[in-house]
């Protein structure tokens, strides 16, 4: 089965700076599909990014960038410029065939936008 | 964009009694939901697949008496909680699927059983 992991629980960032944050995942499958999601107090779901396994080209949504590192496993999310609006939880997700293509996602990582 | 309509968005009923909660595809063709269930601060936890027309496939753990869900349209999936208790009490969200729409989720359903 595969696993997603958010090591990081929580954390701040300070309003217009930059906070990265980490997910690392574990699959035998060769084609996949990330995602990040965020989270606010409403708990609605927001997709933030996607990337497709087969793309080297990290996918970026204005702000919001990802470092895909296949071979490491590795699915960071970089949030620039932070807006007090950016203060939700947000979770890695992973997406494979052998899941059925739901989503598989990590624990989350509890974002705090200082101003 | 695509739509999933969750209703009720909160309900509060009593133990031994049944709840219904709806998700509808509002302007595409859902031909998969998926359940999931939040408890507060944690992540989200599959519960079950469901494509329109055939049974559920349900995670290792889920009572699939307890938790029945129905697909029976393009449009519209339900999960019903029979003979709820207070350990139900949960947040449920669905996502839906259609074609070349990839995942949409609805605005979920927090339910206290009492």
């Amino acid at each position: 089965a595969q696993t997603v992991t958010q090591s990081q629980p929580e954390m701040s960032v300070q309003e217009a700076e930059t906070v990265t944050l980490s997910c690392t995942y574990d699959t035998s499958e060769s084609d996949y599909y990330l995602f990040w999601y965020k989270q606010p107090p409403s708990r609605q779901m927001i997709l933030v990014i996607r990337q497709e396994a087969y793309k080297q080209q990290n996918a970026t949504e204005n702000r919001f960038s990802v470092n895909f590192q296949k071979a490491a496993k590795s699915f960071s999310l970089k949030i620039s410029d932070s807006q007090l609006g950016d203060a939700a939880m947000y979770f890695c997700a992973y997406q494979g065939a052998n899941s059925g293509y739901a989503l598989n996602f990590g624990k989350g990582t509890s974002l705090l936008v200082t101003p | 964009g695509a739509v999933v309509s969750q209703h009720p968005s909160w309900v509060i009923c009593k133990s031994g009694t049944s709840v219904k909660i709806e998700c509808r595809s509002l302007d595409f063709q859902a031909t998969t939901m998926f359940w999931y269930r939040q408890f507060p601060k944690q992540s989200l936890m599959l519960m079950a697949t469901s494509n329109e027309g055939s049974k559920a496939t349900y995670e290792q753990g889920v009572e699939k008496d307890k938790f029945l869900i129905n697909h029976a349209s393009l449009t519209l999936s339900t999960l019903t909680v029979t003979s709820a208790h207070p350990e139900d009490s949960s947040f449920y969200i669905c996502s839906a699927s259609g074609r070349g729409y990839g995942y949409t989720f609805g605005s979920g359903t927090r339910l206290t059983v009492v």
